[in-house]
């Protein structure tokens, strides 16, 4: 069974700064990755699948990187409005997401 | 404008049923893969269940054999029928659409709150 692992669990950042995420899998995954951005009472939103691929609509400030168990999910500039919880989730079986992390501001 | 609602959601003792809807407008349900996806209270997400274009559905171990989903092709509208429900049933469920065969999840509804108690 395929165990996604998160971390940091938060992440305290600067406005400005760049953040990075990382999300593990027990065993490869391929790039059979995406990523979501959630906000407090509302829904997840898709940010990137394919382990690099921005989703429609999602500002180039957001990449992702990696493939196999190793994955990144990195904000270049951090604007007011990225301060969420953040999901990896694999789809190279059933879906299985990660724990999170909180990008919070410092 | 593309849309998922859900409803149905509310306090409900163990042991009990409820359905879940989602009324879907913008695209069409019965020729995409739907899901609902849920969350308990402070915590991550759970993939739950699916429904291939062709009906085939599939379900999580955890709510396998109590858990169904439907959909009605007519009021484009996906269902989650909860039976035997549970103290950790307790979560948002949110339906989502999935992206073709590929299992990430591109469209997501607001959620409706099933509360399991007594």
């Amino acid at each position: 069974e395929i165990v996604m692992t998160q971390s940091p669990a938060t992440l305290s950042v600067s406005p400005g700064d760049r953040a990075t995420l990382s999300c593990r899998a027990s065993q490869s995954v391929s790039s059979n990755l995406a990523w979501y951005q959630q906000k407090p009472g509302q829904a997840p939103r898709l940010l990137i699948y394919g382990a690099s691929t921005r989703a429609t609509g999602i500002p180039a400030r957001f990449s992702g990187s990696g493939s196999g168990t190793e994955f990144t999910l990195t904000i270049s500039s951090l604007q007011s409005e990225d301060f969420a919880v953040y999901y990896c989730q694999q789809y190279n079986n059933w879906p299985l997401f990660g724990g999170g992390t909180k990008v919070e501001i410092k | 404008e593309v849309q998922l609602v859900e409803t149905g959601g509310g306090l409900i003792q163990p042991g009990g049923s409820l359905r879940l809807s989602c009324v879907v407008s913008g695209f069409t349900v019965s020729i995409n893969y739907m899901s609902w996806v849920r969350q308990a209270p402070g915590k991550g997400l759970e993939w739950v269940s699916v429904i291939y274009s062709g009906g085939t559905t599939y379900y999580a171990d955890s709510v396998k054999g109590r858990f169904t989903i439907s959909r009605d092709n007519s009021k484009n509208t996906l269902y989650l029928q909860m039976n035997s429900l549970r103290a950790e049933d307790t979560a948002v469920y949110y339906c989502a659409r999935v992206s073709g065969e590929d299992y990430y999840f591109d469209l997501w509804g607001r959620g409706t709150l099933v509360t399991v108690s007594s």
